[in-house]
């Protein structure tokens, strides 16, 4: 099986900051890495997938990029609608989500 | 526009069964593949399920495997998750998600707002 591991778990952060979640994969999963959205109440969000390709209608202030067994969601500029938990997810083989980091108001 | 609607859910006792349902509306549901994934209370995401358009393919996370049975309707739009042997780390939300394959891999593309499950005597 493949383990997915994200980096924060928590990120304390103010509007306007660039933010950064890594992402691992135990294993290569080529670019088969999709990132979601989570508010509290709310069904995940797809927000890119193959790492970088982002999804119609999210904003371009978000960025992806790695290969192989690491990757990146960016956020250059940090909005009030981005307080939110993200995920990854692998879907090389079967599908697996990493941990969560959840991105929280300083 | 899509539309992923979950059903079904509720308090069970342990060893207890349920069946959850989700219908689907806005894509052409016999074309998709489909997943079941859960959510424990203030816990990740966690796969649980897929069934191909067609019902052919089907897998299961071990942590489920032989306890829990996903199906298709295809003529209903709806898909559905038999769940027995209910133990109480099957507490969660479950939501289903509809796939988009690219060069054979897939991902969730949309999801439904979740059914609550609570395994508790």
């Amino acid at each position: 099986d493949i383990q997915m591991t994200q980096s924060p778990s928590t990120l304390s952060v103010s509007v306007g900051d660039r933010v950064t979640i890594t992402c691992r994969a135990s294993q290569s999963i080529s670019n088969w890495l999709a990132w979601y959205q989570q508010k509290p109440g709310k069904a995940p969000k797809l927000l890119m997938h193959e790492a970088s390709s982002l999804e119609s209608g999210v904003p371009s202030r978000f960025s992806g990029s790695g290969s192989g067994t690491e990757f990146t969601l960016t956020i250059s500029s940090l909005q009030p609608d981005d307080f939110a938990t993200y995920y990854c997810q692998q879907y090389n083989s079967l599908w697996t989500f990493g941990q969560g980091t959840k991105v929280e108001i300083k | 526009q899509v539309q992923l609607v979950e059903s079904g859910g509720g308090v069970v006792q342990p060893g207890g069964s349920l069946r959850l349902s989700c219908a689907a509306s806005g894509f052409t549901f016999n074309n998709c593949g489909m997943n079941w994934v859960r959510q424990a209370p203030g816990k990740g995401l966690e796969w649980v399920a897929f069934i191909g358009y067609d019902g052919n393919k089907i897998y299961y996370a071990d942590s489920v495997k032989g306890r829990v049975t996903i199906s298709r309707d295809n003529s209903k739009n709806t898909m559905y998750l038999q769940m027995s042997s209910l133990r109480a780390e099957d507490t969660a939300m479950y939501y289903c998600a509809k796939d988009v394959r690219r060069d054979g891999n897939r991902y969730f593309d949309y999801w439904g707002q979740g059914t609550l499950v609570t395994i508790s005597s």
